[in-house]
């Protein structure tokens, strides 16, 4: 079964540090993964996707997520954290016949002066 | 482009009364998506449609709930009677089919903040 793990319900950082969000997955099948922002009173909006073609996969606002398959794995990066990166994250997997997604318990960001 | 259009924005209701919640997905998606989201719980599919017809209900809380899609462009969550326990966002969410071996993405509206009283 399709399953997604978040390590760490909240992360602070200090603006300008490395931004690392964890994300780890289960799935029977060849995973489709994507990473997605809630900013307050917002719905999710799509940072990236993975979809095969390439295991470094790169988003919008900077932030950049690796798929590794070994490690099953598919963290969320940003060299340098900016105060408007504060919000929720949420990983998730594609179920197995690729029609819904499941969402992890999502991970909230701070982001200190 | 216009994205996915949920209304009301926001709900205050009393205990007891039927709740109904719209939303109108992308033009050209042909599946459709209804997510609750709590603090205690997170990110909960409720339903999803395909091409109108409804696909996986298996996460409808309880037959006080209940969803249609009378067409493309249309899709309701209902909710009769609402108790206190059903306060939470209501997201609906569409996208288009999958082509080849791309995973299209999922686009949220803004969402539906409900409270019963």
């Amino acid at each position: 079964a399709q399953s997604v793990t978040q390590l760490g319900s909240h992360v602070s950082v200090s603006e300008g540090a490395l931004v690392l969000l964890r994300c780890n997955y289960s799935s029977s099948v060849p995973p489709y993964l994507f990473w997605y922002v809630q900013y307050p009173n917002q719905g999710l909006q799509l940072l990236l996707k993975y979809t095969s073609a390439a295991t470094l996969v790169k988003g919008i606002n900077g932030f950049e997520a690796e798929f590794k398959k070994s490690e099953t794995s598919f963290h969320l990066t940003k060299p340098s954290a900016h105060m408007s990166d504060a919000a929720e994250y949420f990983c998730a997997v594609s179920n197995q016949a690729g029609t819904a997604l499941i969402f992890g318990k999502g991970t909230t960001l701070s982001v200190s002066s | 482009d216009a994205g996915v259009i949920q209304s009301p924005r926001h709900e205050v209701t009393e205990m007891g009364q039927e709740v109904t919640l719209r939303c109108k997905p992308i033009s050209g998606h042909d599946y459709l998506f209804w997510y609750r989201q709590t603090m205690m719980r997170g990110l909960e599919l409720l339903i999803y449609f395909n091409n109108n017809v409804p696909i996986d209900d298996s996460g409808m809380p309880e037959d006080r709930f209940s969803a249609k899609m009378p067409n493309a462009s249309f899709s309701t969550l209902k909710i009769q009677p609402s108790e206190p326990r059903d306060s939470a966002v209501y997201f609906c969410a569409s996208k288009r089919s999958d082509s080849g071996y791309s995973n299209q993405p999922q686009h949220f509206g803004d969402g539906t903040r409900l409270s019963i009283l």
